[in-house]
């Protein structure tokens, strides 16, 4: 149990266009979903906390208008990229709360590789 | 201090045992736990410990927290070339929303035959 995945697993883009990032719990239904960054070698990097049915929190220095964040089901959240740049190149992760044990742990899906050209 | 903290990397020979080392920042927190990373992929999780508990072993993995000194360590026992990753120790701090994470940077860990 507790399965995430996400698609695309890789994207190449050109600069000025959107990505769309999908991230779906797939035999269980998440209320809470969680968007990481991760530069090569370092750690992971909180972008924004998704909520079902709710505006997402975003973390300080994210901004909320060029990484846009839907939750719209209980097993589906996506993280639009609006007009990327070369900067925007990173490797992103998702990760769905699903409790265990009684508690609420999170399941991380495989991460999509983003190369903007 | 504010972050969690890991050592950042480890060599260890095939078939010894590996402990990799974590200090974490809230006295209160409740549950941690251990991740682990391969080249390219997402975080898999290996285990937890709630806090109320000293020790916890799961097949050849065992974890160690000593609360007083916010230190929880992990232990791979008989490590094998897979074991080659990054693992990373987080947190749920009580004073964070529910469900957010603090992680350390991450440990990588090269098996050597």
């Amino acid at each position: 149990g507790a399965v995430v995945s996400q698609h695309p697993s890789w994207v190449i883009c050109k600069s000025g266009t959107s990505v769309k990032i999908e991230c779906r719990s797939l035999d269980f239904q998440a209320t809470t979903m969680f968007w990481y960054r991760q530069f090569p070698k370092q750690s992971l990097m909180l972008m924004a906390t998704s909520n079902e049915g709710s505006k997402a929190t975003y973390e300080q220095g994210v901004e909320k208008d060029k990484f846009l964040i839907n939750h719209a089901s209980l097993t589906l959240s996506t993280l639009t990229v609006t007009s990327a740049h070369p900067e925007d190149s990173s490797f992103y992760i998702c990760s769905a709360l699903w409790a265990l044990a009684g508690t609420d742990t999170q399941y991380f899906g495989p991460g999509t590789r983003l190369t903007v050209l | 201090g504010e972050d969690v903290e890991q050592s950042l990397f480890l060599s260890v020979r095939e078939g010894d045992s590996s402990v990799i080392n974590c200090t974490y920042t809230d006295s209160s927190s409740t549950y941690l736990y251990w991740y682990k990373q391969e080249p390219g992929a997402g975080l898999q999780l290996l285990t937890y410990i709630f806090s109320n508990m000293d020790m916890k072993q799961d097949q050849r993995l065992t974890v160690l927290l000593n609360k007083k000194d916010k230190h929880l360590s992990l232990r791979i026992a008989d490590t094998q070339t897979g074991d080659s990753a990054i693992y990373f120790c987080a947190e749920r701090r009580t004073t964070d929303s529910w469900g957010k994470f603090q992680f350390g940077a991450g440990t990588q860990v090269v098996v050597t035959p």
